[in-house]
């Protein structure tokens, strides 16, 4: 079963308003990422977090990490058209190896 | 051109029939992954590679093979291809372990 489970499956919002995303994992990790990918294209990677990071924060782009809870958050402000794409976080597991494991991902599409 | 490319970006090919997708990275990164996109599964890790002569099996290996003797290359071979391997492939690559990973753009392979 996949590590990362993002939740919504969908999410659509107005232009201007805030999209949040959450993602849940099992095991202990190393870090998170967030990626973005465009319908049709590769993934683009938005930003990490380390597990002894709390919250981290890329222009309009603000991550948080609890790693009690196992869980994150992925906050887009003031969204755009052009933020419409699918969000993926992925987690690098705390068990040996090296296996970044993506989760089924959050739909987002902003209405203009 | 600097980055990862994939060949070919589309794939027919029947059942039973040996397929290779390319994956080229200029960068010299280390770790090289292959994953599988496909609906409702997010993206699935098929195989890595931590460097050239060195590659291990991610969640959904079967059917699959791989090589790296050379840096910059990792090919993903199909050797009897099922319909259940219809799918998006995407290569990417990484050059720290636990670090931002760069994808290509993926190849869609539909096996009729």
């Amino acid at each position: 079963s996949q590590q990362g489970e993002e939740d919504p499956q969908a999410l659509s919002i107005q232009e201007g308003e805030n999209a949040t995303m959450n993602c849940s994992y099992k095991t202990s990790i190393n870090n998170l990422q967030w990626y973005r990918q465009n319908s049709g294209r590769g993934l683009v990677h938005l930003i990490l977090i380390r597990s002894n990071e709390r919250e981290k924060h890329s222009g309009r782009l603000r991550v948080t990490l609890d790693t009690s809870k196992k869980s994150s958050s992925l906050l887009i402000t003031a969204s755009r058209a052009a933020d419409t794409a699918s969000y993926f976080c992925a987690t690098d597991p705390n068990t040996g190896g090296f296996k970044t494991i993506f989760g089924a991902g959050t739909r987002l599409f902003v209405k203009a | 051109d600097a980055g990862i490319t994939q060949s070919p970006r589309y794939k027919i090919t029947e059942t039973g029939r040996q397929v290779t997708l390319m994956c080229h990275q200029t960068w010299s990164h280390s770790y090289m992954f292959w994953y599988r996109q496909d609906l409702g599964h997010g993206l699935r890790l098929i195989y890595y590679s931590a460097a050239a002569d060195i590659t291990d099996k991610g969640e959904v290996p079967d059917g699959y093979v791989v090589s790296r003797s050379k840096t910059e290359n990792f090919p993903l071979t199909l050797e009897s291809a099922t319909r259940s391997q219809t799918s998006v492939y995407f290569c990417a690559s990484s050059p720290v372990q636990g670090t931002e990973a760069f994808f290509g753009q993926g190849t869609r392979l539909t096996v009729v």
